[in-house]
């Protein structure tokens, strides 16, 4: 079974850092293009980034394009979201998703909050 | 940039009802294109992906038709676990994007 399980979120100031991780489990990693797509309170889904199974192919949204950084380590079978200079527009869950076989796995997700 | 416009906004119908969704691409997705639900509190559940294929364990109750620009989504009799919202969602094209979202409220 395909399993992403999203951490690192947590409450921020504006202009402060935070990591996301996405551990992954249930198919062959390496071979899997992903990204993190968020929701903010009460709105809809919004695609933040994409990264290519090697990791050399990376694509950013343009309300995020220069202050976040995508990236996956194949052998801890994990996915990152680095996000520095936060706004309180990036308050939001973000959820990692995967698309093995055609169909589209999310995981839980996790809470960030941008607030001083 | 594809944007998806869902329709309508909110539909009220009771147990039992058929419901039937819209969702609009303001170019082709040939038929890359997903439904999913959304309840609150609760991460997205993939429902139809491609188009018109369900998803592993979704019931029979539920399905999806068209191409290009144009998609249905139905629900062909209401349980009451289905009032939620119902996104759809291309991955056609960069950038990724979702539609606005159908409530499926209780009337």
């Amino acid at each position: 079974e395909v399993q992403l399980l999203e951490s690192g979120g947590g409450l921020v100031q504006p202009g402060g850092s935070l990591r996301l991780s996405c551990a992954a489990s249930g198919f062959t990693f390496s071979d899997y293009a992903m990204n993190w797509v968020r929701q903010a309170p009460g709105k809809g889904m919004e695609w933040v980034s994409h990264i290519s199974g090697s990791g050399g192919t990376r694509y950013y949204a343009d309300s995020v394009k220069g202050r976040v950084t995508i990236s996956r380590d194949n052998s801890r079978n994990t996915l990152y979201l680095q996000m520095n200079s936060l706004r309180a527009e990036d308050t939001a869950m973000y959820y990692c998703d995967v698309k093995p076989g055609g169909v589209i796995v999310w995981g839980q997700g996790t809470l960030v909050t941008v607030s001083s | 940039e594809i944007v998806l416009t869902q329709s309508p906004a909110t539909l009220s119908l009771s147990p039992g009802e058929r419901a039937t969704l819209s969702c609009r691409a303001s170019q082709s997705v040939s038929s890359n294109l997903a439904w999913y639900q959304q309840k609150p509190g609760q991460a997205p559940r993939l429902l139809i992906y491609d188009a018109s294929n369900r998803a592993t364990g979704i019931p029979a109750r539920f399905s999806g038709s068209g191409s290009g620009t144009d998609f249905t989504f139905t629900i062909s009799s209401l349980e009451p676990e289905d009032f939620a919202v119902y996104y759809c969602h291309q991955r056609h094209n960069w950038p990724l994007t979702f539609g606005g979202g159908t409530q499926v409220e209780i009337k």
